[in-house]
């Protein structure tokens, strides 16, 4: 079964507004979480690093005051589209890992969000 | 720089038939990890297989398994006996040895299975 929960699974909101997609880790605590986004026909592209507690770490290119993430427990990392625009419609996917090096990644379903 | 590359944006397999589908890798790190991911048209993200670079032998695991050549740098999945349901697209991802837990991606190879 799932490991990794992720809600909503789609939105639709309007230009300007804000979206906050929650990524629970189901069965292990998780002090460090990802998010990615994947454009249409393109790869997965690392956005940040959450970690539990403290500030997450953005990948260069990143708007860290559009995209807030937020992971206040070992159990759930949140992140907020802020003031949405049509280019920022993607599809969102975050996701887990175990303790272990050599552990993969445990992904939740993705969150495919359009803006209007 | 560290990538991953995979040359093959689409492939086509009979049902029943084995397919190759490559990745090759950039680094220099001797301890970094290789991970394949299928992902459906539903978007998840389903691990397959994990390859480290200090593991002697290929993993398999059920139908899949990696051909991993070293010094070629290459770590390519094998699917056998492929089914229907296979079809998918199919990334090749890695963990390099930076204290980084995340997966850096390959482009994708978009696997269609022919009845």
């Amino acid at each position: 079964g799932a490991v990794v929960s992720q809600h909503p699974s789609r939105v639709i909101c309007k230009s300007g507004t804000s979206v906050k997609i929650e990524c629970r880790s189901l069965d292990f605590q998780a002090t460090t979480m990802f998010w990615y986004r994947q454009f249409p026909k393109q790869s997965l592209m690392l956005m940040a690093t959450s970690n539990e507690g403290s500030k997450a770490t953005y990948e260069q290119g990143v708007e860290k005051d559009k995209f807030l993430i937020n992971h206040a427990s070992l159990t759930l990392s949140t992140l907020t589209v802020t003031s949405a625009h049509p280019e920022d419609s993607s599809f969102y996917i975050c996701s887990a890992i175990r303790s272990s090096y050599n552990s993969p990644l445990h992904f939740g379903n993705g969150t495919r969000l359009t803006v209007t | 720089a560290q990538k991953i590359t995979q040359t093959q944006p689409g492939m086509f397999v009979q049902e029943k038939e084995a397919v190759t589908l490559d990745c090759t890798y950039d680094t220099s790190d001797q301890s970094y990890g290789l991970f394949w991911y299928k992902q459906p048209s539903s978007g998840e993200m389903i691990f397959l297989i994990y390859q480290g670079s200090y593991d002697e032998q290929n993993a398999t695991e059920g139908r899949y398994s990696l051909n991993f050549q070293k010094a070629r740098k290459s770590a390519n999945l094998v699917i056998s006996a492929s089914q229907l349901g296979d079809s998918a697209m199919y990334f090749c991802a890695m963990r390099f040895d930076t204290g980084r837990r995340a997966l850096t991606f390959g482009s994708g190879t978009r696997l269609q299975v022919q009845p």
